[in-house]
């Protein structure tokens, strides 16, 4: 069945990179999705990739998708107090249709 | 342009009432969906509309649940009878029919069932 995976917790000093992993089990997912969740505030999207796509950057962002591992990863340059969040890695397998989520990882980022 | 919002934002009610959740989407935006996060558990789908229709309710967990949109705009959630379980946060979300469609999100409404 689907399942998106992801670890629940990341650590890190400000200035450092973060690097947020996921993966997914149906290899049919076609559509790849960041989303972020600040304390008591909605899911907000941060980026997307297609599944024809490996690497898609968008200013301190990178996001990196092996289709063959099913692995998805985002990358946070230069991380900041203010990226203190959960991430939420969520994949779609057809256009315009459901979205399956992971647990969301919670980001702590320690000045 | 005004994002995706929902009303009320929080709701507590005793187990047996019922509740009404709404859901505006972005004006223009035919694809309407609801999710709901219970307990800090994953963020699980329930339904998704497409103007007035539903279009697949798979995520639905039973008959006490039961969701529309008349007239393809906005949407409501009512639960009855609620029960302990069905505390949590409930998510709405919008999308538009051009790629790359992607679904954007409401605060939410956080229920609580004592």
């Amino acid at each position: 069945g689907e399942d998106v995976e992801q670890s629940l917790f990341l650590s890190v000093r400000e200035g450092d990179s973060s690097v947020i992993n996921c993966t997914y089990t149906d290899s049919s997912s076609t559509y790849l999705y960041w989303y972020k969740q600040e304390p008591g505030a909605g899911l907000q999207l941060l980026t997307y990739i297609f599944s024809n796509m490996d690497m898609k950057q968008d200013q301190r962002l990178t996001v990196l998708l092996n289709k063959k591992d099913k692995h998805l990863s985002l990358r946070i340059a230069d991380t900041q107090t203010g990226d203190s969040a959960i991430y939420f890695c969520a994949a779609a397998y057809n256009q315009g249709g459901k979205l399956i989520f992971g647990q969301g990882t919670e980001l702590s980022v320690k000045p | 342009e005004a994002g995706v919002t929902q009303f009320p934002s929080h709701s507590v009610i005793e187990k047996g009432q019922t509740v009404t959740l709404r859901c505006d989407p972005i004006s223009g935006h035919d694809n309407l969906y609801w999710y709901r996060r219970v307990m800090g558990k994953e963020i699980k789908f329930l339904l998704h509309f497409v103007k007035e229709s539903k279009q697949d309710e798979s995520g639905m967990p039973n008959n006490r649940f039961l969701a529309e949109r008349t007239g393809g705009t906005y949407s409501t959630l009512k639960v009855q009878p609620a029960e302990l379980e069905d505390s949590g946060v409930y998510f709405c979300a919008s999308s538009q029919g051009t790629l790359p469609r992607a679904q954007y999100f409401g605060p939410g409404t956080r229920l609580t069932v004592l």
